[in-house]
């Protein structure tokens, strides 16, 4: 599976947009971009993926470069609540049973 | 949305003994199961993949006669950890999907959390 690279924290305060990047320049034609979060001591949870439209759902928003070499997570009113490990996963539709490869992910910290 | 269980949620066992950890899909049917594991401040690695109804496929690196992953429902699917030893503490987490192909979203379980002292 092609690699991404994301910051490794970022910080936000509460009520105000957080924008989370994910660069991903190997990407090939039939990865999707996955994204999942962490809470702490939890399993992680689905956030939402796309493949080369911008995508919304009740979470969050993608946001996806043209050239699909780069994508934004779009959180649009940060909640203590989102505090969590977000994860930037590229799956191909094709791959081998669907199997996540997790990075090191983003740590967002979300202030009152 | 589709629920993961596991089952302990915690467990401290000495080391030498075997530890089994069972991870439940409670709401639907999972042809395919993964296994994780977790360090302290880092990523989760994928330890093994398992379809109902036959023999799991493990990462490298990953001793399948240490790992034993069983598969046996569609609904449930159990990790033991083989003569654990300390290095073994970690956060176990299982997740399932309903199909087997690279679209298919993985549920993930709370994790279980093994000490071995």
């Amino acid at each position: 599976d092609a690699k991404t690279t994301q910051p490794n924290s970022m910080e936000s305060n509460e009520e105000e947009p957080v924008h989370l990047p994910c660069n991903h320049s190997t990407i090939s034609g039939t990865d999707y971009i996955h994204w999942y979060r962490q809470l702490p001591s939890q399993g992680p949870e689905y956030v939402i993926h796309g493949l080369t439209s911008n995508v919304n759902n009740r979470m969050a928003s993608l946001a996806i470069a043209e050239d699909r070499k780069s994508s934004t997570l779009i959180l649009h009113r940060a909640t203590l609540r989102d505090a969590a490990v977000y994860y930037c996963i590229l799956r191909d539709v094709g791959g081998s049973q669907g199997n996540l490869i997790f990075g090191k992910g983003t740590k967002l910290s979300v202030k009152p | 949305g589709a629920v993961v269980s596991q089952h302990p949620s915690r467990v401290i066992c000495k080391s030498g003994t075997s530890v089994k950890i069972e991870c439940r899909s409670l709401d639907f049917q999972a042809t395919t199961m993964f296994w994780y594991r977790q360090f302290p401040k880092q990523s989760l690695m994928l330890m093994a993949t398992s379809n109902e109804g036959s023999k799991a496929t493990y990462e490298q690196g990953v001793e399948k006669d240490k790992f034993l992953i069983n598969h046996a429902s569609l609904t449930l699917s159990t990790l033991t950890v083989t003569s654990a030893h300390p290095e073994d503490s970690s956060f176990y987490i299982c997740s399932a999907s309903y199909g087997t192909g690279g679209l298919d979203e993985q549920f993930f379980g709370p994790g279980t959390r093994l000490t071995v002292l």
